[in-house]
């Protein structure tokens, strides 16, 4: 099993629709978990960080952490034709590794 | 500056050159990362560094893979002898605080024909 499972998409939906983007992770000493957006040609720009399990907003972004469920989600609310990019889910421990633990990423387009 | 800048943008080499890839970190972050980025397999994490502390290598797919970080701040990713699964996008990234996120760069696409 993988440490982190993402759907690759791809995901197309309408101008303004809600979008809902999900990783689940398998190692329960995560504990810190992050959301980056790379455009195409870019590197990944970092768009949610959290530490403990519930909801964090920011503008039209929310950031939800359920530990107990090892899932986590970022939701994207009146979608904008610019947030077409891949999303990555991204985790960390406290402390032992060095590295962040990405998921493959999930292509999203939003459709004027 | 103000971003992490890599040099060169992109690379085509020939199967069995070294390749050397720069990074340019954010100036004041102590720690620079290495990381590959491959189609559909997602960032694969190469090397760590942190201030004057041995790096992390834990990552390094091969011993023809070897990085060096001079003064705290430039690193250099050297490739030996490139075979065709080493293209990929490679990226470099900064940080103060691991923890916190990084900050990455544009990447150097690398591709060995």
């Amino acid at each position: 099993q993988k440490e982190v499972e993402q759907d690759p998409g791809p995901l197309s939906v309408p101008e303004g629709a809600i979008v809902s983007l999900n990783c689940t992770y398998s190692n329960s000493a995560f504990q810190y978990f992050m959301w980056y957006r790379q455009y195409s040609r870019k590197g990944p720009e970092l768009l949610m960080y959290t530490y403990s399990s519930g909801n964090k907003e920011d503008g039209r972004f929310t950031a939800q952490v359920d530990k107990s469920s090892k899932y986590i989600s970022l939701f994207i609310r009146d979608s904008q034709p610019s947030d077409s990019a891949t999303y990555l889910c991204a985790f960390s421990y406290q402390t032992g590794a060095n590295n962040l633990f990405f998921g493959t990423g999930t292509r999203l387009t939003v459709i004027p | 500056g103000a971003g992490v800048s890599q040099s060169p943008s992109n690379k085509v080499t020939e199967k069995g050159k070294d390749v050397e890839l720069r990074c340019d970190p954010i100036s004041g972050h102590t720690a620079l990362y290495w990381y590959r980025q491959s189609l559909g397999q997602g960032l694969e994490f190469l090397i760590y560094f942190q201030g004057n502390s041995a790096p992390d290598k834990s990552g390094l797919p091969s011993d023809r893979f070897s990085a060096e970080r001079t003064g705290g701040s430039v690193s250099t990713l050297t490739i030996q002898r490139t075979q065709q699964e080493d293209s990929a996008v490679y990226l470099c990234a900064s940080s103060q605080d691991r923890n916190y996120g990084y900050t990455f760069g544009s990447g150097t696409r690398l591709t060995v024909v």
